[in-house]
């Protein structure tokens, strides 16, 4: 069955550091990878997204990503977290085949962000 | 450009109330649409989706139904609502291609 693991359910950085959240999916083929955040309260916002090609992948706000695909894996990072950034995030597959965009997510990683 | 309305934001019920959530979308036509419950410290679940008017699939079976009247509404119910049901509801909606979906800023649910 498809699935996403984030392993991390909470994590704690200081502000300026480094951060990488893990992501690790099991699915048939290689599918189409997300990483969504969201703010307290508030809806989903995509940071940034994998379909093929290069591997390192740029989004918004200083985050980047990389598949590896040996690994299984599309882990999210940023060289220097900023207070803004303590949020909830999520990992997400959809089969490149689907025409119905039905997203399976990861539970989720609780960043927090000491000053 | 296109843009996703759901309402209320936030919504107190007792136990046993009905529930009616809407979800509009503007700037695109024959969205898939899609409710999404996220329950406190846990992932996301898909509820329910739609790839057109009346067609519904449902996800998890529950004390919730959806419902799809026109092609860029889609609506969340119950007739009588749980405990279980509090969580925060997200709409949200694609091209149907798989790329991306588009959230709506999401309905906070407290059944007491």
């Amino acid at each position: 069955a498809q699935s996403v693991t984030q392993p991390d359910i909470h994590i704690t950085v200081s502000e300026g550091a480094s951060l990488e959240l893990r992501c690790n999916y099991s699915y048939g083929a290689t599918p189409y990878l997300f990483w969504y955040v969201q703010s307290p309260g508030q809806g989903l916002q995509l940071l940034l997204k994998y379909f093929s090609g290069d591997t390192l992948v740029q989004g918004i706000k200083g985050f980047e990503a990389e598949f590896k695909r040996s690994q299984s894996s599309f882990n999210l990072r940023k060289p220097s977290v900023h207070w803004s950034d303590a949020a909830e995030y999520f990992c997400a597959v959809v089969a490149p085949s689907s025409n119905t965009g039905k997203l399976i997510f990861g539970q989720g990683t609780t960043l927090q962000v000491k000053p | 450009s296109q843009t996703i309305h759901q309402w209320p934001a936030t919504l107190v019920q007792p136990v046993g109330s009905p529930l009616s959530l809407e979800c509009t979308v503007e700037g695109t036509s024959n969205p898939n649409l899609y409710w999404y419950r996220q329950a406190a410290g846990r992932g996301l679940q898909l509820l329910f989706y739609s790839v057109g008017i009346g067609q519904i699939s449902s996800e998890v079976p529950q004390n919730l139904s959806a419902s799809r009247p026109q092609d860029r509404q889609f609506i969340l119910s119950s007739k009588k609502l749980l405990l279980s049901d509090s969580g925060f509801y997200l709409c949200a909606w694609s091209g149907g291609h798989g790329e991306k979906l588009f959230f709506g800023s999401g309905t906070q649910l407290s059944v007491l």
